[in-house]
């Protein structure tokens, strides 16, 4: 395992339909982190899990927005109903924990929407 | 006023140059400073890491994190043309969310 793996790398669908993004976390990282960035932008933040607890999620985050990581190990992300405005990269990022060095978030490739 | 402000660019400079990148941010709260290195339609790659005031050196990279000033900067010495790339600066108060800049676009000419 080397690093975070995202799926699929792009993803190109009609507005209304729904969508699914996986992240397999580094092994033994217990935060997993949702990022959306688009052109232009730095990332910004969507949601983030504690082992299978999703302890935080940001007001970007809208009704239209699941994310879950059950048994702690990947994640999915889920957009239902999307919308033109949906379209974006959307990144995942794992670190160890708290305090330290195990501050520090490694991202993946993420997954490139587009809503047409 | 954004928490995390970095001047966008384009920074265009000649190889070989030494680059200098700046954030600000306003909350005193922030503790941990990153830089990352964004290709063009990749994720982004850790760069350099530091949680404290002062200087932090990895081969031709130097970060540097005044708190006092709430000002951070990126140091990269005999730039090449393989450093052409968007640099993001990234900061938490710790155990949660990262607030990005906006990225700097850089591009190192031959």
């Amino acid at each position: 395992d080397t690093g975070v793996s995202q799926n699929p790398r792009h993803k190109i669908t009609k507005r209304g339909q729904n969508v699914t993004f996986r992240c397999d976390p580094i092994s033994e990282h217990n935060r997993l982190y949702w990022y959306r960035q688009t052109l232009g932008q730095g990332p910004e933040f969507l949601t983030y899990f504690q082992n299978e607890a999703q302890l935080e999620k940001s007001r970007l985050l809208s009704d239209r927005f699941s994310a879950e990581r059950p048994k702690g190990s990947f994640s999915t992300l889920e957009i239902q109903r999307t919308e033109q405005g949906d379209s974006a990269m959307y990144l995942c990022a794992s670190s160890l924990g708290t305090g330290g060095d195990q501050e520090t978030q490694y991202f993946g490739p993420g997954t490139r929407l587009l809503v047409l | 006023q954004k928490e995390v402000e970095q001047d966008p660019g384009p920074l265009s400079v000649p190889e070989g140059a030494i680059v200098s990148l700046n954030c600000t941010y306003s909350n005193s709260a922030f503790q941990y400073f990153m830089w990352y290195r964004q290709y063009s339609r990749k994720g982004p790659e850790l760069l350099m890491y530091t949680y404290s005031s002062g200087n932090k050196e990895d081969g031709r990279f130097t970060a540097q994190v005044d708190k006092s000033s709430k000002y951070i900067s990126l140091f990269i010495r005999d730039s090449q043309p393989s450093d052409s790339a968007t640099y993001l600066c990234a900061i938490t108060g710790g155990g949660n969310k990262l607030t990005f800049g906006t990225g700097t676009q850089l591009k190192v000419e031959l």
